[in-house]
């Protein structure tokens, strides 16, 4: 089945700590993204790559960082600098740069503790 | 500034009653524009989307929504509400990036 993959659903980290969150699509996406939600807040968006080895800062970038190695790989590092971590992360594909539908993982719940 | 907009953070309605949930956005030019719902812990499904054509959208689950290019809004609604349509949910619009509303949540009363 198409789809994709974030792993772990559940992840701590104490802090001080880098964090790797693992994006993975077989729908031979283009563009992926990276989402953070806080309660009241909605989705914000952290980074976006539209085509391997590229991408863009989103709003929120500081204290993360990304690589878009492969097509169907987009990780997501939460780095030490990020001072809130805390909080309900979702990748998501679509086909091609002009967004035509959007597709999420099931979201990885990070806890800093 | 780019911007979506869902004026109304929480909303409840008694079963089987109508709904309209709401979305303005500020753009430039037109964007494509989604509607996505989200239960507790989980990622976010399509309901309906809008490219060009038809300003009114049908989507699944018995959703619809209308395009208003005048007031760039796409208001979300539904004849008629079911206790499962309780969940938040989200305006989106897609330029050159995929941006979302705060979101809505949906109440839905016994």
């Amino acid at each position: 089945d198409g789809g994709i993959t974030q792993s772990p659903k559940y992840l701590f980290r104490k802090e001080g700590q880098n964090v790797t969150l693992s994006c993975e699509q077989n729908l031979n996406h283009d563009a992926m993204y990276w989402y953070r939600q806080d309660p009241g807040q909605g989705l914000r968006l952290i980074y976006y790559s539209q085509i391997v080895n590229d991408f863009q800062k989103g709003d929120i970038a500081e204290g993360y960082s990304v690589s878009r190695e492969k097509k169907e790989s987009f990780p997501l590092t939460v780095t030490s600098a990020q001072k809130n971590p805390t909080a309900f992360y979702l990748c998501a594909s679509s086909r091609d740069r002009l967004n035509t539908e959007a597709f999420f993982g099931q979201g990885t719940r990070l806890t800093v503790v | 500034a780019q911007s979506v907009t869902q004026p109304d953070i929480h909303i409840t309605v008694s079963e089987g009653a109508s709904l309209e949930l709401r979305c303005n956005y500020s753009y430039g030019a037109t964007p494509y524009l989604f509607w996505y719902v989200q239960s507790p812990g989980q990622g976010l499904q399509l309901l309906l989307k809008y490219f060009s054509g038809d300003t009114l959208v049908q989507g699944i689950k018995g959703f619809e929504a209308e395009f208003k290019r005048s007031q760039s809004s796409f208001n979300l609604r539904k004849p008629s509400v079911h206790w499962s349509d309780a969940a938040e949910y989200f305006c989106a619009v897609g330029l050159n990036d995929m941006r979302f509303g705060a979101g809505t949540r949906l109440t839905v009363k016994p």
